[in-house]
Parts: structure tokens; sequence; C-alpha cells
């Protein structure tokens, strides 16, 4: 089944400490996406993808850094500098369709310890 | 700037129908859209609509878009408790801009 997986379910971190969340789709899709959400805030996103090996800021990329040297995989890393990290990351991709249909991964909870 | 708003809560009972309301600011989208976002998942498309409809059915679901006013709807006939979720309206214009979502709440 195609789809998009984001691991892990549930992620601690430590004061200090970096971390890596994990989004991976065998949708064939050039676009993908990470947003953060918020209790009552919605979704805002963080960093985008368009293609390989090109990535541009979200509207609160700061403390946050991404990667793209797959079409499959766009990886979030949650930097020391992000000071307020816990909220439910969530990744989504699209094919570029015009309309705009974004498919979403089932989310990653971030908490600090 | 642009900006997309709903109400945060809304409750009603099995077998009535829902009705959600979104507000917009900017008039140039071209699509707006219904997401759904059940507990502890990500969201899944519901619905759109081209900014140059005002009707769309789907189902059990409505979308209504009054453009003069940049107000979208969403009407779920015959609510069931599996409907039970959080409502997210997007809009695109440059890129997609998510209200806060309205927690659907379906009472037996």
């Amino acid at each position: 089944d195609g789809g998009i997986t984001q691991s892990p379910k549930y992620l601690f971190r430590k004061e200090g400490q970096n971390v890596t969340l994990s989004c991976e789709q065998n949708l064939n899709h050039d676009a993908m996406y990470w947003y953060r959400q918020d209790p009552g805030q919605g979704l805002r996103l963080i960093y985008y993808s368009q293609i390989v090996n090109d990535f541009q800021k979200g509207d609160i990329a700061e403390g946050y850094s991404v990667s793209r040297e797959k079409k499959e995989s766009f990886p979030l890393t949650v930097t020391s500098a992000q000071k307020n990290p816990t909220a439910f990351y969530l990744c989504a991709s699209s094919g570029g369709q015009g309309y705009e249909k974004l498919f979403f991964g089932s989310g990653t909870q971030l908490s600090v310890l | 700037g642009e900006d997309v708003e709903q109400s945060l809560f809304l409750s009603v009972r099995e077998g009535d129908s829902s009705v959600i309301n979104c507000t917009y600011t900017d008039s140039s989208s071209t699509y707006l859209y219904w997401y759904k976002q059940e507990p502890g998942a990500g969201l899944q498309l519901l619905t759109y609509i081209f900014s140059n409809m005002d009707m769309k059915q789907d189902q059990r679901l409505t979308v209504l878009l009054n453009k003069k006013d940049k107000h979208l709807s969403l009407r779920i006939a015959d609510t069931q408790t599996g409907d039970s979720a959080i409502y997210f309206c997007a809009e695109k214009e440059r890129k997609l801009i998510f209200g806060q979502g309205t927690e659907l709440s379906v009472k037996p």
C-alpha cells in the first residue's frame, strides 16, 4: 500500500539535545512538508521541499533543520535552539495535482523531559 | 496577511446535521479544502471546492462557498459518532493556510 510513514510515534527530548523525526513516502510525490500542530492553533508550516536537494523555510523554521537527499525521505531535526519543541509534528506529501491534495503521516508527538 | 478562522467546538446529537463554519481573508484563494483529523492521527482530505464554485455535494457532505463574505461551510448530514473528529478548513493561493480546527463532538 502506498502511503507516508512517520517515526517514531512518541519522542522525548532532553535539554540541549537534537532529535530527528523521520518521514518516508512511497507515493512518488515530489513535494514534502513538515507542519507543527499545537492545541487550538491549527497547523503551522516549518519547512517544505518541492524537489530533491531543495527545500524552503516555512513560517516557523527557526530551531529546525531538514534535508532532502532522496525523493522518498524528508527528515526533520529539532535542534537545541528550539526552546519550545513540545508539539505534534506532521509530515505530508503532495503530487502537485493543482488542487494540492496533501497526504499526511500519522504524526510524531515530541515532548521535553 | 492571510488568515483562516474557525470556531473551536461544535456539539451535535447523532442523526442531526452538523454545520462547521470558516472565514478566510485571501480573496485570491484558488481552492478551499476541508480536512478531517481523528485523535492521534494525521489529516485526511475530505473534500475541496474550486473558488469559482458556490456549492459541492459529496454523499453526506455539502460544501457552501460565499465568496462575497469569504465564508466557507461544511454540512454533514445524518451525523454519526464516527464523525467525531477535528475538522480543518484550509485555503490555497501560494500555499496552504489552515484554520485552527473545529472539534466536532457527536453525542448518541
